[in-house]
């Protein structure tokens, strides 16, 4: 099955700074590769997402970049701002999410003010 | 989107004891998931629900420790059996509309503390 590994676990950055989160997934047959947000007492919240058949994808203040060759995915978050803080997951999907996700472990992001 | 909504939110339950967690959905999904996250940790995924029939579960996890029903599309309801403090967890509900493609909504969770 699917393995995903995140990095780092925590990671603190001044607020302003940018902050990037790195995942490795063990499946080549994975074609799908959200981001979820979780803040305390919450579920997961989807921030962005992107499919096998791009490279990059932006919103806003946040990208996320595929290199399926390497089986990496990386998050990035831009002028990091305190309601930032929250722990990040990435996940993956085979045929594009339509089965369950599996999840990273997860990264802590404090946004020092 | 969807919203979806579980209950109960949070629960202080007996060693022996099973609890049924109830997760309602507000548009027709097409898929329907059940996660646990334990303490700090991240999700895993327990089983998929499907609509009318046994739910499918994913490695380690069986249908007489968490019997999960699924009478129609936005409706599900994940009981766990016979519980242990290793059970304490958050229940995650999540759910995909068929609007969306690929992307899961999740609901707030359940917080189950076994004593």
């Amino acid at each position: 099955g699917e393995n995903v590994e995140q990095h780092p676990s925590t990671l603190s950055v001044q607020e302003g700074d940018s902050a990037v989160i790195k995942c490795t997934y063990s499946d080549s047959a994975s074609n799908y590769f959200p981001w979820y947000k979780q803040e305390l007492g919450k579920g997961p919240q989807l921030i962005i997402d992107i499919r096998s058949n791009v490279g990059e994808k932006k919103d806003q203040r946040i990208a996320v970049t595929l290199n399926k060759t390497a089986k990496h995915f990386s998050l990035h978050i831009t002028e990091t701002q305190p309601e930032d803080s929250a722990v990040y997951f990435c996940a993956a999907s085979a045929r594009g999410g339509a089965d369950g996700l599996t999840f990273g472990k997860g990264t802590h992001l404090i946004i020092q003010p | 989107s969807a919203v979806i909504s579980q209950k109960p939110s949070r629960d202080i339950c007996q060693r022996g004891t099973s609890l049924t967690i109830q997760c309602q959905v507000d548009s027709q999904v097409t898929m329907m998931f059940w996660y646990r996250q334990q303490p700090g940790q991240s999700l895993t995924l327990i089983a998929t629900a499907n609509q009318g029939s046994e739910a499918t579960y994913e490695s380690g996890f069986v249908i007489d420790k968490f019997p999960i029903s699924r009478p129609n599309l936005t409706f599900s309801t994940l009981t766990v059996s016979n519980m242990s403090p290793e059970d304490s967890s958050i229940y995650l509900c999540s759910g995909r509309t068929s609007g969306s493609i690929g992307e899961l909504f999740f609901g707030e969770g359940s917080r189950l503390t076994v004593l």
